[in-house]
């Protein structure tokens, strides 16, 4: 399967822990973006990497919120001393510079923080 | 910063008959309008996308109609079938060097065989 993929799918902790979500996007896509998705609504940006340069990040992402992509592959989002507010679907999509703009969105993981 | 709203939320039809889904956009720099298929537990699917230079564009039984002028764009899916029943999201973007895609809240799509 050469989509995007994310790991875990789903993700239950308590309220003040860290978690870590990873995304592996389509192996030739340069850009990678973050999403955040919850229930009735459409997924709403986080943030994006071109190679492995964050580019640009929303009002969204707050200081408890970091993404990497060292080396310009995966990515990681990790959500420090995580609230009840945090609980979404975080998606993860890739596309290719020069190509289409066409963003493939991977299977997304689910945070429920209690 | 773009605003992408989406028209209705929920939409029933009945097997065979036409939907239509509408969505305005507020920044009139954007210039791609993807539309995506989610259905329950997975990532939005790209169904079709168009472009500001174009005005509709068609693929088997979906197709895209884009106003500039009027800022808004629709999805059209004829015949439907029930495999067609998901929520489908309208997103507005600038061009490539901006990246990122604003997304209207979703229309809940439910057809009765």
């Amino acid at each position: 399967d050469t989509g995007v993929s994310q790991n875990p799918r789903h993700k239950i902790t308590k309220r003040g822990q860290n978690v870590t979500f990873r995304c592996d996007p389509i192996s030739e896509h340069n850009r990678l973006y973050w999403y955040r998705q919850t229930l009735g609504q459409g997924p709403e940006f986080l943030t994006y990497f071109q190679n492995e340069a964050q580019l640009e990040k929303s009002r969204l992402l707050s200081d408890r919120f970091s993404a990497e992509r060292p080396k310009g592959s995966f990515s990681t989002l990790e959500i420090q001393r995580t609230e009840q507010g945090d609980s979404a679907m975080y998606l993860c999509a890739s596309s290719l510079v020069g190509g289409p703009e066409t963003q493939y969105f991977g299977p997304g993981t689910r945070l429920l923080v209690l | 910063g773009e605003n992408v709203e989406q028209h209705p939320s929920t939409l029933s039809v009945q097997e065979g008959d036409s939907a239509v889904i509408k969505c305005t956009y507020s920044d009139s720099a954007s210039n791609y309008f993807p539309w995506y298929k989610q259905e329950l537990g997975k990532g939005p699917q790209l169904i079709i996308d168009i472009r500001s230079n174009v005005g509709e564009k068609k693929d088997q039984r979906i197709a895209v109609t884009l106003n500039k002028t009027a800022k808004h764009f629709s999805l059209h899916i004829t015949e439907t079938q029930p495999e067609d029943s998901a929520v489908y999201f309208c997103a507005a973007c600038l061009n490539t060097n901006a990246g990122k895609s604003t997304f209207g809240d979703g229309t809940t799509l439910t057809v009765k065989p």
